[in-house]
């Protein structure tokens, strides 16, 4: 059972350059985010989205923009990378059925910008 | 503005003993918290939960406490293992809001648990 899975783990940018971060879940969550992690700041929300072709802005928008075309994949861009973009990144889905569902994550993609 | 905080970066414990992790919170429309466990190099996973209308959540070794009226809620663990020993990250949200599938992090606590 693979859950939410991160693609890729590890990536090194120059300033100026462009990537996608994919996620993808096989547990056909309608809930999926995108998350930040730095150290002394915990997790912060950059984009999340509620069902297949929608997306909205979370805490830190800035700089990113992100795709759900197909269900069970949540795509993380960045145009024009930045060094203030060297994070860890968490994407992470959750059920819509009930209330109080659990957020389930990846293990993460650590980028650096150079 | 931090709505969940966690004031205490880190926490050592004797393995055996009692591990209370702390947090606290400002928004008053948090109705759901949640605990979550992070390994370094994996992604958090989901330990334990409470709603607003508990004061206790209990599931083997681990208890969530809430206060609602001091705006604090406290994760025990008890026995404290070395596998326990891991950063600890408390969540909220606000399920009445209509907010309910997102979720608001505190900075984290580094629990270390010594044989």
């Amino acid at each position: 059972n693979a859950g939410v899975t991160q693609t890729p783990k590890f990536r090194v940018l120059k300033t100026g350059q462009s990537m996608t971060l994919l996620c993808a879940q096989d547990m056909n969550h309608e809930y999926m985010y995108w998350y930040r992690q730095d150290p002394g700041m915990g997790l912060r929300l950059i984009h999340y989205s509620v069902g297949e072709g929608t997306t909205a802005k979370g805490e830190v928008p800035d700089g990113y923009n992100v795709s759900r075309l197909k269900k069970q994949n949540f795509l993380l861009g960045l145009e024009s990378a930045a060094p203030s973009q060297t994070s860890v990144y968490f994407c992470a889905s959750s059920s819509h059925r009930g209330q109080g569902q659990p957020q389930h994550f990846g293990d993460g993609t650590r980028l650096s910008i150079l | 503005d931090q709505q969940v905080k966690q004031n205490s970066p880190s926490l050592s414990v004797q393995e055996g003993r009692i591990s209370i992790l702390n947090c606290d919170y400002t928004n008053s429309m948090f109705d759901y918290f949640l605990w979550y466990k992070k390994y370094p190099a994996e992604g958090p996973t989901f330990l334990i939960s409470i709603s607003s209308i508990k004061d206790k959540n209990e599931d083997g070794r681990f208890t969530v406490f809430l206060n609602k009226s001091a705006k604090h809620l406290s994760l025990h663990i008890v026995p404290s293992q070395p596998g326990d020993s891991a950063v600890y990250f408390c969540a909220a949200s606000s399920i009445s809001g209509g907010s309910n599938y997102k979720l608001t992090f505190g900075k984290g606590t580094l629990l270390t648990v010594n044989p």
